[in-house]
């Protein structure tokens, strides 16, 4: 079955950067989008940006251009988001979130990783 | 980017009622692929979203049909049709039709 397991909590500082990675298996990875959505706590759900695992090619909220970098490692299944100069706005959980249908730009997720809560303190 | 506004924003049901949450969107939905992209998602506490509906009023694997979703264009409806206890949580509609992704508010379903 599908699972995407994402990394554990992370504490950090102002203007430190964390790194959240998300391991794909059950499908063929490169396939599938995988977006990254982030929930602040007691807030709603907060897009940041999509990649595709097959050719790496990204597209990234406009609120985060320049802050947010999100890779992929095929050789293992994995996909990575990096948040830099932090704040403590970024106080969130951090999840990952596969395209609904394969090669499909435009769908919705309907697989979601378990969430990574990072939070921001001095 | 498109705005998601759901209405109510908390409800409270007894158990084996029915349940209406309405979710309207600033543009169409409607994409040129002739898809609307248009999903439900329910959120438990310390959980992430569980797909409810995809594409306006598509069940995902494994919901039961109690869950339905109708709409077209900017204006969209989930309803269950008994509630049950387990389906309290928070409710979300998303759009995918134009990035960025942008959710609704959220509707809070509170099981009496």
């Amino acid at each position: 079955q599908v699972q995407l397991v994402q990394s554990g909590a992370e504490v950090k500082k102002p203007g430190a950067s964390v790194k959240v990675s998300c391991k794909a298996s059950g499908y063929t990875f490169t396939s599938y989008y995988i977006h990254w959505v982030r929930q602040a706590p007691g807030q709603g759900l907060e897009w940041m940006g999509v990649i595709n695992p097959s050719d790496g090619g990204t597209t990234y909220a406009q609120k985060f251009q320049g802050r947010v970098t999100m890779t992929r490692d095929t050789s293992t299944s994995r996909v990575y988001m990096e948040l830099s100069s932090l704040r403590s706005e970024d106080t969130a959980v951090y999840y990952c979130a596969r395209g609904f249908f394969p090669y499909d730009f435009w769908s919705g997720s309907g697989d979601w990783g378990q969430g990574t809560l990072v939070i921001v303190s001095s | 980017d498109i705005v998601m506004t759901q209405t109510p924003l908390s409800l409270s049901v007894t158990p084996g009622q029915p349940a209406s949450i309405s979710c309207k969107s600033s543009q169409s939905l409607l994409h040129s692929d002739g898809k609307t992209y248009l999903y439900w998602y329910l959120q438990k506490p310390g959980q992430p979203p569980q797909l409810l509906i995809y594409e306006v009023s598509n069940r995902f694997s494994g919901v039961p049909d109690r869950f339905s979703g109708s709409g077209s264009g900017t204006d969209f409806t989930l309803k269950i049709s008994r509630v049950e206890a387990e389906d309290a949580g928070v409710y979300y509609c998303m759009q995918s039709r134009q990035l960025p992704w942008t959710f609704g508010q959220g509707t809070k379903v509170e099981i009496k």
